[in-house]
């Protein structure tokens, strides 16, 4: 059966960095959009990133402004997110998430539970 | 950034009742690139419908999606226990693809 396993979270000082891995079976890696998803404390869903099904097209919501980057590893099925400069309002539960098609534009059918990131001094 | 707007914020109604959610959008989709996903207390959102009014491969048939252009509803012909949730619409028309905030579907 399909499975995401989110793991990296934890807690790390402003300004600080973490990558989140998610571990991927049950379903052929290489063929699927992939996605971060945040979802702070008590808070909504908030697009973080997604990578197209070969690694060629990315995007990222607005508020990241060049501090996450998204990537992908075929050979391990192992999706990333790197992040860097942290700050308190990136405290929230990631999770990543499976695209429902091929191509980047699409919703996301199967989702991990999340791991949670909180930004604290 | 396209924002979405979703009314009412909560309600509360009696299992076996419809409820209906709303969507807004900031600008049209015009390829009605709407999802809407149920997200039960502690777990992760799961998708109900795509395209504006596509079931997902395994959503029950009470779940209705509906709508164009900027306006999209949600309707649950007749709530189970396990559809008392938060619900959220997403567009995935334009990059970054963004979520509603969110309606709170609770038991009166």
């Amino acid at each position: 059966q399909v499975q995401l396993v989110e793991s990296g979270g934890g807690v790390v000082q402003p300004g600080k960095s973490l990558r989140l891995s998610c571990a991927t079976s049950g379903f052929i890696f290489d063929s699927y959009t992939m996605h971060w998803v945040r979802q702070a404390p008590g808070k909504g869903l908030e697009s973080v990133a997604a990578v197209s099904f070969d690694g060629k097209n990315k995007y990222y919501g607005d508020f990241v402004q060049g501090r996450f980057t998204i990537s992908r590893a075929s050979s391990r099925n192992t999706l990333y997110l790197q992040m860097n400069s942290l700050t308190t309002e990136d405290t929230a539960v990631y999770f990543c998430a499976r695209g429902l098609f091929t191509m980047i534009q699409g919703p996301s059918d199967r989702w991990g539970q999340g791991t949670l990131v909180t930004v604290s001094s | 950034e396209i924002v979405l707007t979703q009314s009412p914020d909560t309600m509360f109604l009696s299992p076996g009742e419809r409820a209906t959610v709303s969507c807004r959008a900031s600008q049209s989709l015009s390829s009605n690139y709407i999802a809407w996903y149920r997200q039960k207390r502690g777990q992760a959102p799961s998708l109900l419908i795509y395209g504006a009014s596509l079931r997902a491969p395994g959503t029950p048939a009470r779940f209705v999606g509906s709508g164009s252009g900027t306006d999209f509803t949600l309707s649950i012909t007749r709530l189970e226990p396990e559809d008392f949730a938060i619900y959220y619409c997403q567009q995935y028309g334009f990059s970054p693809f963004t979520f509603g905030p969110g309606t709170e579907v609770g038991v009166k």
